[in-house]
């Protein structure tokens, strides 16, 4: 069955930072609507960005535009988040997430912690 | 960028039949569709409704979705315990960016 697999996660300083990856199998990126979404501890979920499946569109949250970065690399069928000038409040575990259309989150990946912390 | 407006818990009993509710506004649940994530601590969201009142294959239709106007609920039948978990709703607003509500915890009492 399709798997999404995110790597990346770890402990970083603020103003620091991260660049996630999402590994999909059985599940071509090229054909699919993609997202990065997270949820801070003991916290609901947050929408944080989407690429379109040309990825001539992309789409970010006010609480990270400017900061971070969607990206893909077909050759690997693998999504990313550059994540810079990172804060306390970005602590959270992130997850891709995505689909065969633009209207849902279909698969889900297990997701990837990342520590925001001096 | 609002969040869509859910009661932070709701609960039931074995075989009860339990309501959820999901408020948004008009550039978000009025225009667009609904979708309820199920999950479970420690585990990953999965996509339990879509297109407001559609199961994916395997959800059980104990499950079900509607929408009306700017609001949207989702409503489980014969309550089991093993739906306790937390319930979120997301929809797609014009201002471009998803959107989720806070999150319902569901506790089969």
């Amino acid at each position: 069955q399709v798997q999404l697999v995110e790597s990346g996660g770890g402990l970083v300083k603020p103003g620091g930072s991260l660049r996630l990856s999402c590994a999909a199998s059985r599940f071509a990126i090229t054909e699919s609507y993609m997202s990065w979404i997270r949820q801070a501890p003991g916290k609901g979920l947050e929408w944080l960005s989407y690429i379109s499946s040309s990825a001539v569109t992309t789409y970010y949250a006010d609480s990270v535009k400017g900061r971070f970065t969607i990206s893909r690399d077909i050759s690997k069928n693998s999504l990313f988040l550059q994540m810079n000038s990172l804060r306390a409040e970005d602590t959270a575990v992130y997850y891709c997430a995505g689909g065969r259309t633009t209207l849902d989150f279909e698969f889900w990946g297990q997701g990837t912690l990342v520590t925001v912390s001096s | 960028q609002s969040v869509l407006t859910q009661p932070p818990s709701a609960s039931g009993t074995p075989g009860q039949r339990v309501t959820i509710s999901c408020s948004g506004g008009s550039s978000n649940i009025g225009s667009n569709i609904v979708n309820w994530y199920q999950q479970f601590p420690g585990t990953a969201p999965k996509l339990l409704i879509y297109s407001n009142n559609q199961r994916p294959s395997g959800v059980p239709d104990r499950f079900s979705g509607s929408k009306s106007g700017t609001s949207a609920s989702l409503a489980i039948s014969g309550l089991q315990s093993e739906d306790e978990a937390n319930y979120y709703c997301s929809a797609w607003d014009d201002n471009l960016f998803w959107l989720f509500g806070g999150g319902t915890k569901l506790t089969v009492l």
